[in-house]
C-alpha cells in the first residue's frame, strides 16, 4: 500500500538551533512530494514541493527539504529554528501516474516545538 | 493571493441532524476535496471533485455526500451527524493535471471545527 510516514511524534529543538522533521514514503512510481504546515486553530499553508529536478528544494519561511530517492526520504530541514516555526508539520506525496485525481497521501504529522 | 473560504469555522450539532459545511474557493480551480482531520490520523480524504456536478468518493466517504453545482463552490453534507464524525474539515483546491502537472500544489481553507453532541 502506498503511504508516508512521519516517525516523530514531536520534535523539540532550542531557538537558533538547525531543525529536521523526517519524512518517508512508499509510493510506486516517481513521487511529488509536499510539506504543508498548520498553526494552531488554522488551515493547512503550502511550505514547498519537490516535483524533478534538484533534489534540494527550498520554500517558505527560510524551510528546505531534501529528497532522497535510494532512502525515499524528504526531510525537511531549517538552519535556524524560530519560536514562531513551532506548529503541527505535515508530508504529503502524489504518485507520479496518478492521473488527474489530485489526491495527497498525507502523513499523520509532526509537532515541532521550538523553545526560546 | 489564493483563497479558500470555508463559511463556518466552529460548528456543534446534534447527533441525527443534517449538516451542510459550505466551501468557496476565487482561483477558478477545477479540482476540490474536503479532507477530515483527526489526531494521530493526519488527513483523510473524504470526496474530491475534478468539475462541476463531478465527484469521486475518497478513502472515507461513508456517512458523507457532497454537492458541487458550480465550479467555486463544494459542500460537504451529513445526512444524519453521529458522533465520530466530531472533527475538523478542511476543504482544499487545486487546478488539474496529469503528468508533471500532477505536481500542482493543493490549496486549503481554515478549516471547519465540528462538534457532533
Amino acid at each position: 500500500a502506498q503511504s508516508v510516514a512521519q516517525p516523530e511524534d514531536q520534535v523539540n529543538v532550542a531557538e537558533g538551533n538547525p531543525l529536521t522533521v523526517k519524512c518517508t514514503y512508499s509510493v510506486s512510481g516517481n513521487p511529488y512530494l509536499f510539506w504543508y504546515v498548520q498553526y494552531p486553530n488554522r488551515g493547512l499553508q503550502f511550505l514547498l514541493k519537490y516535483i524533478t529536478g534538484d533534489n534540494l528544494v527550498k520554500g517558505s519561511y527560510g524551510f528546505e527539504a531534501e529528497f532522497n530517492k535510494s532512502q525515499t526520504s524528504f526531510h525537511l530541514k531549517k538552519p535556524s529554528a524560530l519560536v514562531s516555526d513551532s506548529a503541527l508539520y505535515f508530508c504529503a506525496v502524489r504518485p507520479f501516474g496518478s492521473g488527474n485525481t489530485g489526491k495527497l497521501i498525507f502523513g499523520q504529522g509532526t509537532t515541532l516545538q521550538v523553545k526560546p | 493571493d489564493v483563497k479558500v473560504t470555508q463559511s463556518s469555522r466552529y460548528l456543534v450539532k446534534r447527533t441525527g441532524e443534517k449538516v451542510f459545511l459550505e466551501c468557496v474557493q476565487d482561483m477558478d480551480h477545477e479540482n476540490m476535496f474536503w479532507y477530515r482531520q483527526d489526531p494521530g490520523l493526519g488527513l483523510r480524504l473524504i470526496y474530491f471533485s475534478y468539475d462541476v456536478k463531478m465527484k469521486e468518493k475518497g478513502d472515507i466517504p461513508e456517512g458523507y455526500s457532497v454537492s458541487r453545482e458550480k465550479k467555486e463552490r463544494f459542500s460537504l453534507i451529513l445526512e444524519s451527524a453521529s458522533t465520530n464524525q466530531t472533527s475538523m474539515y478542511l476543504c482544499a483546491s487545486s487546478r488539474p493535471g496529469t503528468g508533471i502537472s500532477s505536481g500542482n500544489t493543493i490549496y486549503f481553507g481554515e478549516g471547519s471545527w465540528l462538534t457532533v453532541v
